[in-house]
């Protein structure tokens, strides 16, 4: 059964741009989270969707937003890029709203200049 | 708030030798779940071992287990018999019903032959 899928791998952004990050689920699995994760800050939770409903939200800025869709897809968006948002952003999906494990993707490395 | 701490950054064993990393976490909650992961360089994040809190039980996966002192708030991950493959960097993990997953900076470890 295929993994967690995101695209795309790599990406590189302007400063002041916005840009969209997908995350496929294993299928049949309903909740999805977003971790950032950086060299100075280590991993942190950004948000988790279950049934197309956000969740739970970590605590960044309100350029950092996502949504899930009916087939349990998910995309998370950034607007405004700063560098400080250089990292690598990864996804896990997961059964259930808290289910114990938890599935992770190969992340999406995004380099802001 | 949930915080957990790797307090290794990095740890280094010989090949067939048996390393322990420390984690420890702190918390209010009676009612939680703890993790390591394994991030290899392809940086996808790999599930090695999980505890429930209210199993007394070190869990145990071939050559990795763990040793839980609820008490201590202490999750300590021993690799036996040490392999090539075993070196990537390792996260310590929490969660729980009601929050989402806080992780530890991580401890970088080496496999010498």
């Amino acid at each position: 059964k295929a993994g967690v899928t995101q695209t795309p791998r790599y990406l590189i952004k302007t400063r002041g741009q916005q840009v969209t990050l997908s995350c496929s689920p294993i299928s049949g699995h309903r909740s999805v989270s977003w971790y950032q994760q950086t060299p100075g800050q280590g991993l942190q939770f950004l948000f988790e969707y279950f049934s197309e409903t956000q969740r739970n939200k970590g605590n960044f800025p309100g350029r950092f937003s996502g949504r899930q869709f009916s087939n349990s897809r998910s995309e998370m968006n950034v607007s405004t890029l700063e560098l400080g948002d250089s990292a690598l952003y990864l996804c896990a999906s997961s059964r259930d709203l808290r289910d114990t494990e938890a599935f992770f993707g190969q992340g999406t490395r995004l380099t802001v200049v | 708030a949930q915080t957990v701490t790797q307090s290794q950054p990095e740890m280094s064993v010989q090949e067939a030798e048996t390393v322990t990393l420390s984690c420890t976490y702190d918390t209010s909650e009676s009612d939680y779940y703890l993790f390591w992961y394994k991030q290899p360089p392809s940086r996808q994040m790999i599930l090695v071992i999980r505890q429930e809190a209210y199993k007394q039980q070190n869990a145990t996966e071939n050559r990795f287990s763990v040793n839980f002192q609820k008490a201590a708030k202490s999750f300590s991950l021993k690799i036996s018999d040490s392999q090539l493959g075993d070196a990537a960097m390792y996260f310590c993990a929490y969660r729980s019903d009601l929050n989402d997953m806080r992780f530890g900076a991580g401890t970088r470890l080496t496999v010498k032959p």
